[in-house]
């Protein structure tokens, strides 16, 4: 089975409006790091945002927030007020206590903000 | 300067070609990865390092080779290059105590093999 899920290949969302980017995972581990990374045009991976297993509230970095439900093995990424410059890649990507230094990716979403 | 530097950023070889990636960092971190990116696929591990004598194999090992000749330099090599090789190739360091102990990534490699 796949570590990490993401279903959404591509998905468009209008400028300064709020997206939800899925990513669902599997993992028998109880701690365990879940973390999201943009990837523009460029090339280039950007570090977002991360959630611990046992962390009770939501991750938030500015206007990223991880809406993590841990009974549904779900790391979604809301971005809110979408800007142009959040047109990208963005990867889902876990790490499990029992092999701490092994990430797991997804395949990734494209998201697309329109003018 | 970025911390996490790799070399070349684009080439284009020949089948049956060696080819060598480099990566070097400055953040001080002891483990450093291998990443292929394909379309689609995400992100997979080819080799990670723990430190200078300590060399594990990824997922998609096979094909490659890795040394870790200091600390801070991990280098990748493709001892006959072939096509299904044509790839986006990240280098990755990560530290403990470092934040979430999130992965450094370069800016990557593109490498293209006729």
């Amino acid at each position: 089975a796949q570590k990490i899920t993401q279903t959404q290949p591509g998905m468009f969302v209008q400028e300064k409006e709020a997206v939800t980017l899925d990513c669902t995972y599997d993992t028998s581990d109880q701690s365990y790091g879940l973390f999201w990374y943009k990837q523009p045009s460029s090339g280039e991976m950007i570090f977002l945002i991360y959630q611990g297993s046992y962390d009770e509230q939501n991750a938030t970095e500015g206007r990223y927030s991880l809406n993590f439900q841990k009974a549904r093995k779900s790391a979604n990424l809301v971005i809110s007020a979408s800007q142009l410059g959040d047109s990208a890649m963005y990867f889902c990507a876990m790490r499990e206590a029992l092999n701490f230094n092994k990430f797991y990716f997804g395949s990734g979403t494209k998201l697309n903000v329109k003018p | 300067d970025a911390d996490v530097t790799q070399t070349p950023r684009n080439r284009i070889t020949k089948t049956g070609k060696r080819i060598m990636l480099e990566c070097s960092q400055t953040k001080g971190h002891d483990r450093m990865y291998w990443y292929r990116q394909d379309p689609g696929l995400g992100l997979q591990l080819i080799y990670y390092s723990f430190d200078v004598k300590d060399i594990n194999k990824g997922e998609i090992s096979d094909g490659y080779s890795v040394s870790r000749q200091a600390q801070a330099k991990f280098s990748l090599s493709l001892e006959s290059a072939i096509p299904n090789q044509t790839a986006l190739y990240f280098c990755a360091t990560s530290g403990p105590g470092q934040g979430a102990g999130e992965l450094f990534f370069g800016e990557g490699s593109r490498l293209t093999v006729l």
